[in-house]
């Protein structure tokens, strides 16, 4: 059974900080890996998406990797605003007939300005 | 094409009352799913339809939770006899066989 773990549960940094947020899988049979962020009360705002063959996307001042042997992915983002503070969360799309999404609990982000 | 839309955005209601969540999905995708996101958790998938085809659907998915799709366009989620317990986040996402989900804002429902 698929799942998915992210750690740290929360983070709060100073503005300008660069920082990284970490996803683990435990099953490699994945068809992609997104990341996506959450304001509170809010829907899903996708942010990056990686396939299975690929290694890392990267979106201004997101990068995010994926290591499918060593089931982790990491959501690096440089030079953090307050804005950016948010909920983030990681799922992987298991490599099956429904393509489900499999998430994890998320880190909540807070950068102070 | 607007996206992935959901009506209502919100749903206040009390114990006991039935309520219905409809998801419009993007014209082309045939694939349709529902999550549920609780306070505090990631989302958590409830069922799938393929066209008008209820493909799986989650333990989550008490006898009170119904699903359809007719016709393989909109989808309705209904629940019955509401709990406390339901108060959620309900999401919607398509996709087509060759592509990613893409979400919808969601329906809040709130239990009294």
């Amino acid at each position: 059974k698929q799942e998915v773990t992210q750690i740290p549960a929360a983070l709060s940094v100073p503005e300008g900080e660069n920082l990284v947020l970490n996803c683990s899988f435990t099953d490699s049979a994945i068809y992609n890996l997104q990341w996506f962020r959450q304001d509170p009360g809010k829907g899903l705002t996708s942010l990056l998406l990686i396939q299975s063959s690929q290694r890392e996307q990267t979106s201004g001042r997101l990068n995010a990797s994926l290591d499918k042997s060593s089931g982790r992915s990491t959501l690096y983002i440089a030079a953090s605003q307050p804005g950016d503070s948010a909920t983030y969360l990681c799922a992987v799309e298991i490599d099956s007939g429904t393509y489900k999404y499999i998430f994890g609990t998320g880190t909540r982000l807070k950068v102070l300005a | 094409d607007t996206g992935v839309s959901q009506d209502p955005r919100h749903k206040i209601t009390k114990r006991g009352q039935n309520v219905t969540f409809r998801c419009d999905p993007i014209s082309e995708h045939n694939r349709l799913y529902w999550y549920r996101q609780t306070l505090g958790q990631g989302p958590e998938f409830l069922t799938y339809f393929q066209n008008e085809a209820q493909l799986e659907k989650s333990r989550l998915l008490s006898d009170r939770f119904s699903a359809e799709r007719p016709k393989g366009s909109f989808s309705t989620l209904e629940i019955q006899r509401t709990e406390q317990g339901d108060s959620a986040m309900y999401l919607c996402a398509s996709s087509s066989i060759s592509d990613t989900q893409y979400f919808g804002p969601g329906t809040r429902l709130t239990v009294l």
